[in-house]
């Protein structure tokens, strides 16, 4: 089973900023990497696959690297509505599809 | 635009079963797989098990085999997950999600409580 680990655990950042997240693969996954964001009482939303595509809908301000182990979620010019939980995911080698613990991301 | 649309919310006791219902709306059914994810109150995401309903041969985390069985009625477009010996552990909301390998879109979940 591939384990996904994201870091930090909590993120504080002001409106405005850029915020830098970052998950790694305990094996290689290629690009079969995507990120979500969850606010309370929702259902996760999926935000970018294949490491670096935006989903439908989803702002340029979102954007995604890596590939192979190491992989970072970049949201520029931090909104209000960003601040929430973001989690990643590996689909290369299943089952099972694994998740990292999440990143919190708050308001400084 | 596929749209996932979950059943209610349960409260069962432990050693009970559920059984969470996943209805799909808006696109082609039984050609792309549902997989079944799972959030404990504040914790992360975990992943259950799937299947894609024209085949519908599901598969499981291992963590889960012997208690879970997902299924499929294809007449009426719905996925279902049955758990079964549920234990406190098991208190989640349990969502549904199609499973293109990134999941998109998910279901709103289902709250289920185990509580004696």
């Amino acid at each position: 089973e591939i384990v996904m680990t994201q870091s930090p655990a909590t993120l504080s950042v002001s409106p405005g900023e850029r915020a830098t997240l970052s998950c790694r693969a305990s094996q290689s996954v290629n690009s079969n990497l995507a990120w979500y964001q969850q606010k309370p009482g929702q259902a996760p939303r999926l935000l970018i696959y294949g490491a670096s595509t935006r989903a439908t809908g989803i702002s340029a301000r979102f954007s995604g690297s890596g590939s192979g182990t190491e992989f970072t979620l970049t949201i520029s010019s931090l909104q209000s509505e960003d601040f929430a939980v973001y989690y990643c995911q590996q689909y290369n080698d299943w089952p099972p599809y694994t998740f990292g613990q999440g990143t919190k991301l708050e308001i400084k | 635009q596929v749209q996932l649309v979950q059943s209610g919310a349960e409260v069962k006791k432990p050693g009970s079963s559920v059984k969470v219902s996943c209805k799909a709306s808006g696109d082609t059914f039984n050609t792309y797989p549902i997989s079944w994810v799972r959030q404990a109150p504040g914790q992360g995401l975990e992943w259950m098990g799937g299947l894609i309903p024209i085949f519908a041969t599901p598969n499981y985390a291992q963590k889960f085999q012997g208690r879970v069985t997902i299924t499929t009625d294809e007449s009426t477009s719905t996925v279902y997950l049955e758990l079964s010996s549920l234990r406190s552990e098991d208190t989640a909301v349990y969502y549904c999600a199609r499973d293109g390998g990134p999941f998109d879109p998910w279901g709103q979940g289902t709250l289920v409580t185990v509580s004696s």
